[in-house]
Order: C-alpha cells, then structure tokens, then sequence
C-alpha cells in the first residue's frame, strides 16, 4: 500500500551543490505534482506534470528542473542550491488534473 | 487565479469541545475544495472533499465541512475534538480546468488543551 513514495527523506546540501529528489507513484495516476511547504507560507506548487511526456510551472518554479521519466516517476533537480531553497518537498499525484490528490510523506531538504 | 484564505493562524481548543476552522476561497465558478490535516514530521492526509452536489460534506475522523456558494466559504467542523486532532489544518482549492494543481490556504494550527 504505497501510494507516494519520495527520497531522499531526509538531506544537507552545501550552497552550490546539486540533487535530485526521486518521487513515485503505484496508483497509475495521470498527474504529478511537486510542492515546498515553508513555514506560515502553505504549500506551493513548483511544477507539475498533467500527463506523462508534459511538465508545467507552476508558482515557484525558479531554481527547479522536473523530469517525467515515464508514469510512475517525477523527479525534482536542484542544479545548484542555495539556502533559500531549504524546505520541506513534497511529492504528489492524482488520477488526473482536478481530482483528489495523494500526498508522498515529504523530505526535508537544508542548504547551508 | 484562485486563492485560499485561512484567517486564523491558530486556534487552541478544549479537549470535547467543539471545533470550526475556516476556509474562505475565490474563484469564479464552483470550486473544487478540499481540507487536509498534516500531523507533526508527517505527509498531508486527506480529511474530506466537496466536488458538487450535497453542500455538507463528510469526511474521516469524525470531520464535516459545508460548502457556502454565498459566502465562498467551506469552513471545517468537528463536534467534540480530541487531543490527537492537534495538528495543522489546510484548505485548499482546485479550479474546474485544474491545471495548476491546488492552490492551498497557509494552514491554521489546532492546539488542543486538556
């Protein structure tokens, strides 16, 4: 009973560095999304994919890169980080735009 | 573009006492609305979601919420809290099209006294 599996969970970077955080769905949902979550500030959407072959930006996306690799994957790159982008990430998917969707348990991510 | 607001950062609550947290969107058709509960260190679970249809909505844990066309509100409610329903509470809200994905509310956090 996965649903949303993201990893890392957890991750310090150095300014400058790079990762990608690795997002998979088993629901063979159609859409994928993903979110940081700041404090006081909600959650807000970085990109998403509507189907698999298509990404999108979404409210924050600068800073990001996002891959679709095929429908079960989305990941998220960060090419070189800086400490505005420590967050806690979330991944997220649903069958298709404007339906329920499911939320990964998230990753934190400090860049010192 | 639509957006959620969330007027209360906080809200402490008396275990077994009642419960309403409130939502307010904007959007200028029927919106879909949803309300998600994010417990400490943990993902965000779905509490309910209103589509169309029946203006009161029930969802899991005992939750309720009614969707006001009226007042663009879809407040959440709850007859009697319990401790473990502390824990951060978001509203949020998709457009028909959806293209965007949610737009969310910047959460209201439940503290419950005992």
């Amino acid at each position: 009973n996965a649903g949303v599996t993201q990893t890392p969970k957890f991750q310090v970077l150095k300014t400058g560095q790079s990762m990608t955080l690795q997002c998979a769905q088993d629901m063979n949902h159609n859409s994928m999304y993903w979110y940081r979550q700041d404090p006081g500030m909600g959650l807000r959407l970085i990109y998403y994919s509507a189907s698999e072959g298509t990404t999108d930006k979404g409210e924050v996306p600068n800073g990001y890169n996002v891959s679709r690799l095929n429908k079960r994957e989305f990941s998220l790159r960060l090419e070189s980080a800086a400490p505005s982008q420590t967050s806690v990430y979330f991944c997220a998917s649903s069958s298709n735009i404007g339906n329920t969707i499911y939320f990964g348990e998230g990753s934190w991510l400090t860049v010192v | 573009a639509q957006s959620v607001t969330q007027p209360d950062i906080h809200i402490t609550v008396s275990e077994g006492a009642s419960l309403e947290l409130r939502c307010n969107y904007s959007y200028g058709a029927t919106p879909y609305l949803f309300w998600y509960v994010q417990s400490p260190g943990q993902g965000l679970q779905l509490l309910l979601k209103y589509f169309s249809g029946d203006t009161l909505v029930q969802g899991i844990k005992g939750f309720e919420a009614e969707f006001k066309r009226s007042q663009s509100s879809f407040n959440l409610r709850k007859p009697s809290v319990h401790w473990s329903d502390a824990a951060e509470y978001f509203c949020a809200v998709v457009s028909g099209g959806g293209a965007d994905g949610l737009t969310f509310g910047k959460g209201t956090h439940l503290i419950i006294q005992p």
